[in-house]
């Protein structure tokens, strides 16, 4: 069965980094696109990042553009979302998405358990 | 970036009711439209992609209609393992994005 397993969230301050990192199993990791969704407390689920099964494309919203980099090695069926400069607003659950194509479909077919990030001094 | 909105925010039912929830989309979105259930502390897990399929595994009493701006997603008869939070979510353009959720209480 498809599994996907987040981990490296945690407490960091403002300003801060942390390294998320998403590994899967139970399907072929390298027919799939991967994104990060996060969704904060109380609140709706949010695209932040998608990765093209390859690797060579990705895109961002435009809120984390130029401080989140999604990654991934397909040697290890892992998928890495780098976060810096943090602030409270990315505050959340981030949870590791397959999708449904290759790259860019936007349909999110399976879902990790998700990892919590919070940013708090 | 497309907004979409989900009415009612919340509903009260009862068990074998037929609950109907609505999703407006702010542009012409064509049947790009995915429909997720959520229950607490759980990942959110895809019903209906696209408008009105019906994903793997989801029971029949689930269906979704629309295309173009308005959308809906019923339950034909309500089990008690059905209440939850629904999101829309468009995948017509970039960034995708979800609704604010309709969460379905006793």
């Amino acid at each position: 069965q498809v599994q996907l397993v987040e981990s490296g969230g945690g407490v960091v301050q403002p300003g801060g980094s942390l390294r998320l990192s998403c590994t899967a199993s139970g399907f072929t990791f390298t027919t799939h696109a991967i994104n990060w969704v996060r969704q904060a407390p109380g609140k709706g689920p949010e695209w932040v990042a998608i990765i093209s099964n390859a690797g060579t494309n990705s895109h961002y919203v435009d809120s984390v553009k130029g401080r989140f980099t999604i990654s991934r090695d397909n040697s290890k069926n892992t998928v890495y979302l780098q976060m810096s400069n943090l602030s409270a607003e990315d505050t959340a659950k981030y949870y590791c998405v397959r999708d449904q194509d290759d790259f860019g479909d936007y349909t999110f077919d399976f879902w990790g358990q998700g990892t919590l990030v919070t940013v708090s001094s | 970036d497309i907004q979409m909105t989900q009415s009612p925010s919340s509903l009260s039912a009862s068990v074998g009711d037929r609950v109907t929830i609505t999703c407006r989309a702010s542009q012409d979105i064509k049947q790009y439209l995915n429909w997720y259930q959520q229950k607490p502390g759980k990942a959110p897990n895809l019903l209906i992609s696209p408008a009105s399929t019906l994903h793997t595994g989801v029971p029949s009493r689930f269906s979704g209609s629309g295309s173009g701006t308005d959308f809906t997603l019923t339950i034909s008869t309500l089990q008690p393992e059905d209440f939850a939070t629904y999101y829309c979510q468009q995948n017509f353009g970039t960034p995708p994005t979800f609704g604010g959720g309709t969460k379905v209480a006793i």
